[in-house]
């Protein structure tokens, strides 16, 4: 257990469903991401709420619709979704730090839930 | 820029041999360059981490390699074990507060008993 859980962990829907993915974090983190991870490909990331703010929005498709309602909780939405959107969509969560710190802040990643889309 | 490239995309070892993952990089703001694993079902997780002022760290059978010159780096598993099997991702940190990542391709590594 890492510390962040996804659910579900499988889902199947068609082109014209609407779904939604929910992720939660224990470990008190303040920065969440969704990332991508197709096969052959590397993981992409997708979305990231720092402080519960969006900070990144790499160029998603808007059939794709994240939302933070606190620093414990993301979700993803998910709307007239294409075939090609089948994927293992993963959460993780990190503390945010100064980079003066010289730490590595640590992505905890959750296990993901398997998107199939008919 | 952003891409990390890395190598081989599978790798089969046998028990007790040494297995060697690659990756380079064209951005030199990348200031930490952590490996993650991936078990079949479960997320990554965080296996080693190096920052590009050292050469080289080491944890148990592990050790990063890293060529700042040559903008590579590279994880070594020794002893190399069948529970060691799963799937191995580069990666390397933008910087930003919150630890933005991009990530190589993978390496699915099979070790034979």
């Amino acid at each position: 257990e890492t510390g962040v859980t996804q659910t579900p962990r499988h889902l199947v829907m068609g082109m014209t469903n609407k779904k939604s993915l929910k992720c939660e974090q224990h470990l008190g983190h303040n920065a969440m991401y969704w990332y991508k991870q197709s096969a052959k490909k590397p993981l992409e990331l997708m979305f990231v709420y720092s402080l519960e703010e969006r900070v990144e929005n790499n160029s998603v498709p808007s059939r794709f619709s994240p939302e933070c309602p606190n620093s414990s909780h993301l979700f993803l939405h998910l709307h007239t979704l294409q075939p090609e959107d089948s994927a293992l969509y993963l959460c993780a969560s990190s503390q945010e730090r100064p980079l003066s710190s010289g730490r590595y802040n640590e992505q905890f990643f959750g296990p993901g839930t398997r998107l199939t889309v008919l | 820029q952003q891409q990390v490239k890395q190598s081989p995309q599978s790798l089969i070892v046998q028990k007790g041999g040494i297995s060697i993952i690659n990756c380079a990089y064209e951005n030199t703001a990348f200031d930490y360059f952590p490996w993650y694993q991936q078990f079949p079902g479960k997320g990554p997780a965080l296996l080693i981490a190096i920052r590009p002022d050292v050469s080289e760290k080491k944890e148990g059978r592990f050790t990063i390699s890293f060529n700042k010159s040559a903008k590579q780096f590279s994880l070594h598993i020794m002893d190399s074990q069948p529970g060691d099997s799963a799937t191995y991702f580069c990666a390397a940190r933008s910087g930003t507060s919150y630890g933005k990542l991009t990530f190589g391709q993978g390496t699915i590594l099979t070790v034979h008993p």
